[in-house]
């Protein structure tokens, strides 16, 4: 069956330091997107993106996160200068529709990010 | 302003106790209201989609209906293994991007 399949699963970084997170969709699907989630708190959107450029994105991606589509298969997320509070697990999705259209998101196992 | 709200917030059955989980939401024009499980360390897999007042899904022990406020997630004769957090989304409004996602309802079944 196929699924997102999200590196490192674990990342420990020190504060100010540059994060990249990886994925790789669902093979068919069309529209990618980033959601975090802190420890004990809601599933909450960060980006979503199609065609190569974000669709829409939430007050919390700011200018520190930047998301790219490098080559056909990986999707990625940058945190340019991590802070404490960037400490969640970040979870990649993809689905063949747009989610609020009532596309179906298909999330990854996440990669749980620690800010030192 | 919170688009979902899940109740409750936790909920311990006894094998075989049937149950329903709530999910109201406030999102105008919906057009999805998403039911995933969520084991914990993991990610939400996905269960059902509703799309309009009236509709019902079923898979195994889980049945989820939607009304024009509501949604219930109705649980028959659990097992242990269907402890988990069950979350509820929604689309619409104003975005077409971004689901909303409630807080979730926490599932313990115990033998």
């Amino acid at each position: 069956e196929p699924e997102v399949t999200q590196t490192p699963s674990h990342q420990v970084t020190q504060m100010g330091q540059e994060v990249i997170l990886r994925c790789v969709p669902i093979s068919n699907h069309l529209y990618f997107y980033w959601y975090r989630q802190i420890l004990g708190q809601k599933v909450e959107f960060l980006v979503s993106f199609y065609n190569n450029e974000i669709s829409e994105k939430s007050e919390i991606f700011d200018d520190q996160f930047s998301v790219e589509r490098p080559d056909g298969s990986n999707f990625t997320l940058k945190i340019r200068s991590t802070k404490l509070e960037d400490s969640a697990m970040y979870f990649c999705a993809s689905s063949e529709r747009l989610a609020g259209g009532g596309g179906e998101l298909f999330f990854g196992e996440g990669s749980r990010l620690t800010v030192l | 302003e919170d688009q979902v709200t899940q109740s409750p917030e936790a909920l311990r059955l006894q094998e075989g106790e049937s149950s329903s989980l709530n999910c109201s939401y406030t999102v105008s024009g919906l057009r999805g209201l998403f039911w995933y499980r969520q084991d914990p360390g993991k990610g939400p897999e996905f269960l059902f989609t509703l799309y309009s007042a009236g509709e019902e899904k079923e898979k195994e022990r889980l049945k989820a209906t939607l009304t024009k406020k509501e949604s219930f997630l109705h649980i028959t004769a659990p097992k242990p293994e269907d402890s988990a957090t069950y979350l509820c989304a929604v689309g619409g409004g104003s975005t077409l991007g971004r689901l909303y996602f409630g807080r979730g309802t926490q599932l313990t079944v115990w033998p």
